[in-house]
């Protein structure tokens, strides 16, 4: 079946680098995503990154992926406190339209 | 473009009452979704439509019905209330099945 998993809750000191991981079942996900969502508003997606790549990275975020152990996670560079919000990994099956959302994890970023 | 946009913003029904969330998209996506969020729940699939004229039930369609005439617009009914359908509501829609595209929230509280 599928399920994506993720911590609940990180807390990080302004200017240190973030890292929200995610594991997923899949073994036939085609697509991986990261989601952001802000207090109060809708989810909006930061990147994803294909099953066949490893490694994807856009200016502070860096996603890695490790289809051996089913490891997704997220790293933000010199987070700042517009960073904090709630992150949701997700996985879409190959051949499905139908997304698996994780519970989300919230980063909470303190001077 | 609007983008996704959803109808009500925020809504205070009593218990056994009727309403409609509307949800339109400007992006001419096919399909169509509609979610929950409740705390620590995630994102939870109701009903979604893969076109115009079609939808299907996601994980939790009970006490919801949804219509899709237009391609641009997706209309979640409830048709007798219950408190344990307060939560807030996110519409989503992607061209076919890839990167969602969300709404800002409808904030449903049902006394």
């Amino acid at each position: 079946g599928e399920d994506v998993e993720q911590s609940l809750f990180l807390s990080v000191r302004e200017g240190d680098s973030s890292v929200i991981n995610c594991t997923y079942t899949d073994s036939s996900s085609t697509y991986l995503y990261w989601y952001k969502q802000e207090p109060g508003a809708g989810l909006q997606l930061l990147t994803y990154i294909f099953s066949n790549m490893d490694m994807k990275q856009d200016q502070r975020l860096t996603v890695l992926l490790n289809k051996k152990d089913k490891h997704l996670s997220l790293r933000i560079a010199d987070t700042q406190t517009g960073d904090s919000a709630i992150y949701f990994c997700a996985e879409r099956p190959g051949g499905s339209y139908i997304p698996t959302f994780g519970r989300g994890t919230s980063l909470i970023v303190h001077p | 473009n609007a983008g996704v946009t959803q109808t009500p913003k925020f809504r205070v029904l009593k218990t056994g009452q009727s309403m409609t969330l509307l949800c339109a998209q400007d992006m001419n996506h096919e399909y169509m979704y509609w979610y929950r969020q409740d705390p620590g729940m995630g994102l939870r699939l109701i009903h979604y439509s893969v076109g115009e004229g079609t939808t299907a039930k996601g994980e939790v369609p009970d006490g919801y019905n949804v219509s899709r005439l237009k391609k641009q617009n997706f209309l979640l009914g409830l048709e007798s209330a219950a408190p344990s359908q307060t939560s807030v509501y996110f519409c989503a829609s992607s061209y076919f099945g890839e990167t969602q595209y969300f709404g800002p929230g409808t904030r449903l509280l049902v006394l």
